[in-house]
């Protein structure tokens, strides 16, 4: 089992809709998560992170963690086409080095 | 704005060489780490450092090793480079600590290809 598990997509949504990402993780241990985004050609960059049970909300995107299902998510209201990237889910313990990573959620924006 | 700057955009090597990917960061970040980036793989840990001199195994560390002499700078070593060593690798750094210290900040990468 891979410690930080997303569907690899394609998800594809038009123009306005919500975009909803996924992500597992096995390591119960971990208590900080991540959602980065990176564009074809570039490197990742942190869009959000969450530490407690519930949502946290930032402009169009929400991230939501329930650590009893060991179940992390994102979700980009009112897509847009330049939110087209892929989503990398990122996991880490709590004063540990280790960032773990999804393999990424490639999302398109349909205009 | 931090700056994690990678020595190379592209790099192209021969089987056996040795090669040096070099990476620089201009905040003061104690901790850095060498990833590698596969399709369907995503990013996987190759070594880190949590200060000067410091290294530890990642996921991933078979056929490379580490150097770091001086705060600001992380090299990775492929000791002989080797075809399956062909792909993307993204240094990173960050901050010690927990909370907002835990973003980690990337260059734009090298891609080496291993002929």
């Amino acid at each position: 089992q891979k410690e930080v598990e997303q569907n690899s997509g394609p998800l594809s949504v038009p123009e306005g809709a919500i975009a909803s990402l996924n992500c597992t993780y096995s390591d119960r241990g971990s208590q900080s998560f991540f959602w980065y985004r990176q564009y074809s050609g570039k490197s990742p960059e942190l869009i959000m992170s969450i530490y407690s049970n519930g949502d946290k909300e930032d402009g169009r995107f929400t991230a939501q963690l329930n650590k009893a299902s060991q179940y992390v998510s994102l979700l980009i209201r009112d897509s847009q086409p330049s939110d087209s990237a892929t989503y990398l889910c990122a996991v880490q313990r709590t004063g540990g080095f280790k960032t773990i990573f999804g393999a990424g959620t490639r999302l398109f924006v349909k205009a | 704005d931090v700056k994690v700057t990678q020595s190379s955009r592209y790099l192209v090597k021969r089987t056996g060489e040795k090669v040096f990917l070099e990476c620089v960061q201009d905040m003061d970040h104690e901790n850095m780490f060498w990833y590698r980036q596969d399709p369907g793989l995503g990013l996987r840990l190759i070594y880190f450092s949590y200060d000067v001199k410091m290294k530890e195994k990642g996921d991933i560390p078979e056929g490379y090793s580490v150097s770091r002499e001086k705060k600001e700078r992380f090299s990775l070593i492929l000791e002989s480079a080797s075809t399956n060593q062909t792909s993307m690798y993204l240094c990173a750094s960050r901050f010690s600590g927990t909370g907002i210290n835990e973003k980690l900040f990337f260059g734009s990468g090298t891609q080496l290809s291993v002929l």
